[in-house]
């Protein structure tokens, strides 16, 4: 099955700072790719997701990229604020198999 | 729209208790899902359903069991509890022709 790996573990930043977080995936097959924030004692939210025809996606302060050739895509968060701080999931799908695989997580820590 | 609807919020059990864990959806949402959420190791796939009276494995659905008898529940129970099943458990669901899931609030499983 898919295999999706994500790093850092944490993550520190200043605020008004970037912060990136970063995923790989093993399946080629895998086409959605979507980013989901946790805040303390709830379920995951999306924030942002994108599919493998597209490189590139943004909304707002957030962004992500994909490059399917290295099968990795990532997430971009400008000018963080204290309340971006939170766990941030990637996850990979592959089509009609009802499958979402995720990665272990990246805790975010935004200092005002 | 409640959304997705999780009890109990938390639970303690002993080695060998059976328990279920409910999940509840008022969107008519034809997929649903079950997680368990462990720490440094993301959300792994329990079992999914396609819709009533279809239900699949995924990653880690040993000890678990799950029925779908209508489009609006989908319960998961425990059967035999062990220690290894402390855990935070998230149901999730669904729209018809969309990849995005939307996850309940998550039950905290403690196994003594």
């Amino acid at each position: 099955g898919e295999n999706v790996e994500q790093h850092p573990s944490t993550l520190s930043v200043q605020e008004g700072d970037s912060a990136v977080i970063k995923c790989t995936y093993s399946d080629s097959a895998s086409n959605y790719f979507p980013w989901y924030k946790q805040e303390l004692g709830k379920g995951p939210q999306l924030i942002i997701d994108i599919r493998s025809n597209v490189g590139e996606k943004k909304d707002q302060r957030i962004a992500v990229t994909l490059n399917k050739t290295a099968k990795h895509f990532s997430l971009h968060i400008t000018e963080t604020q204290p309340e971006d701080s939170a766990v941030y999931f990637c996850a990979a799908s592959i089509p009609n198999f009802n499958k979402f695989y995720f990665g272990s997580g990246t805790k975010l820590n935004v200092k005002p | 729209n409640a959304g997705v609807t999780q009890t109990p919020k938390f639970q303690v059990l002993k080695t060998g208790q059976s328990m279920t864990l409910q999940c509840a959806q008022d969107m008519n949402h034809e997929y649903m899902s079950w997680y368990r959420q462990d720490p440094g190791m993301g959300l792994r796939l329990i079992h999914y359903s396609v819709g009533a009276g279809i239900t699949d494995q995924g990653e880690v659905p040993n000890g678990y069991n799950v029925s779908r008898s209508t489009t609006e529940d989908f319960p998961l129970r425990l059967l035999s509890a062990a220690p290894s099943q402390t855990s935070v458990y998230f149901c999730a669901s669904l729209p018809p022709g969309a990849d995005t899931q939307y996850f309940g609030p998550g039950t905290r499983l403690t196994v003594l």
